[in-house]
């Protein structure tokens, strides 16, 4: 299944620096797009989401930009900080009743000091 | 903060076993969910939960799974006859109905089958 690719499986970063966490996509049935965030045993914290209709959503120093003609997504950290340091998961729910999330293979994102 | 919890932590069980993973969703939520982690792999999705009916269900959830909410509160996946394959992080997740499209997780339940 790879409707949904972070080609990414890792990206290192310095303090106080943007983060850019990329996202693919192949089924044009996606409506609604999530990010969530994981640390090591912990289940995925929801950070920010963003619909079809839209291209950007802000909500303070993250913002997700979707450009659905090319099939993308990306996130953005400004600035980002070491406890950011976690892995991050781009999910797409596909259109329907059930509200299916596919998620991403993830990308471990590590802010240094 | 509201949130999503799980019990056990970490299950182990044998296989052939049958094991009951146990969620409280957040209160106000209507839509339910089940997924899980396969170590190594990504997060699949198992089932969703609405209106005390499967809504949707994933080719993974065969007859040897169900989910059932038995009372106000809480949420649960039976796994019948547990086979090794099964070993993997669970994680029950929720959302409120009417748009509200964000799946709030709970911390996942570890399961080893042996």
């Amino acid at each position: 299944d790879q409707q949904v690719k972070q080609n990414s499986p890792s990206l290192s970063v310095q303090e106080g620096r943007i983060s850019i966490l990329n996202c693919d996509y192949t089924n044009s049935m996606f409506d609604y797009f999530l990010w969530y965030k994981k640390y090591p045993a912990e289940g995925p914290t929801f950070l920010i989401s963003i619909s079809s209709i839209k291209d950007k959503n802000e909500d303070g120093r993250f913002t997700v930009f979707l450009n659905k003609s090319a099939k993308h997504l990306s996130l953005h950290i400004v600035p980002s900080q070491p406890g950011d340091s976690a892995v991050y998961f781009c999910a797409a729910k596909l259109g329907g009743y059930g509200n299916k999330l596919v998620f991403g293979a993830g990308t471990i994102l590590r802010v240094k000091s | 903060e509201p949130e999503v919890t799980q019990t056990p932590s970490h299950q182990v069980t044998q296989m052939g076993q049958e094991v009951i993973l146990r969620c409280v969703p957040i209160s106000n939520h209507l839509y339910f969910y089940w997924y899980r982690q396969i170590l190594g792999q990504k997060v699949e999705f198992l089932v969703s939960f609405y209106n005390n009916e499967i809504s949707e269900k994933s080719e993974i959830f065969d007859d040897q799974f169900s989910v059932e909410r038995p009372d106000g509160s809480n949420f649960t996946l039976k796994i019948r006859s547990t086979k090794l394959e099964d070993s993997a992080m669970y994680f029950c997740a929720s959302s409120e109905a009417l748009g509200g499209y964000e799946q709030y997780f709970g911390p996942g339940t570890r399961l080893t089958v042996t």
